[in-house]
């Protein structure tokens, strides 16, 4: 049972290089949603999903995309990577919204860029 | 708005000891609180939940945490730390408008167990 499932797991990016970090849910989850997690500052919600074909800013956006083509795929992308975009990323999903279910995370992606 | 505020970015403690970490909200509505633990690098999980029905409640892997409404805390509590304790336990907070439903996430506090 795979649950949660980023890719990659680690990505050095030079300023300027765009990319595309990939979540995958197996366990039919509506909810998606990307937070980033910086020393000192905890999780912070930088985009989420309510459904397919569905997306909403979180409270840091800026400098991100999604998309969510799929119910059980929710793709963030950096268009052109900053060294402040450096950061570990992680991915959620929940049956519903987080008072009802718990968020099940994926083990995060690093991303350095320089 | 809704906030969290976790006291102590690192607390340690001997193995055997009680474990508390500390927790207070920021809420004009009654909240709804969680404690999630994050292992080294590995995703965050739910230890536990504060729906608004028990005070006191009950987690995984012997912790319990108690809603405070007087003092706007839910402290998290150990009887005895184990070494396997050791990891970074976050406190949050359902937000209620704007991202509406989604969790805000305390600072964290990393736990050290010395055996």
């Amino acid at each position: 049972n795979a649950g949660v499932t980023q890719t990659p797991k680690f990505r050095v990016l030079k300023t300027g290089q765009s990319m595309t970090l990939l979540c995958a849910q197996d366990m039919n989850h509506e909810y998606m949603y990307w937070y980033r997690q910086d020393p000192g500052m905890g999780l912070r919600l930088i985009h989420y999903s309510v459904g397919e074909g569905t997306t909403a800013k979180g409270e840091v956006p800026d400098g991100y995309n999604v998309s969510r083509l799929k119910k059980q795929n929710f793709l963030l992308g950096l268009e052109s990577a900053a060294p402040s975009q450096t950061s570990v990323y992680f991915c959620a999903s929940s049956v519903g919204l987080a008072v009802t279910g718990e968020l099940f995370f994926g083990e995060g992606s690093r991303l350095t860029v320089l | 708005a809704q906030s969290v505020t976790q006291l102590g970015s690192h607390v340690s403690v001997s193995e055997g000891a009680l474990v508390l970490l500390r927790c207070n909200y920021s809420s004009s509505v009654p909240p709804y609180l969680f404690w999630y633990v994050q292992y080294p690098n590995q995703g965050l999980q739910l230890l536990l939940k504060y729906t608004s029905a028990a005070t006191l409640v009950k987690g995984i892997n012997g912790f319990e945490a108690e809603f405070k409404k007087s003092e706007t805390s839910f402290h998290l509590t150990k009887p005895s730390a184990h070494m396997s304790d050791a990891a970074e336990y976050f406190c949050a907070v359902i937000r209620s408008g704007g991202s509406q439903g989604n969790l805000i996430f305390g600072k964290g506090t990393k736990l050290s167990v010395k055996p």
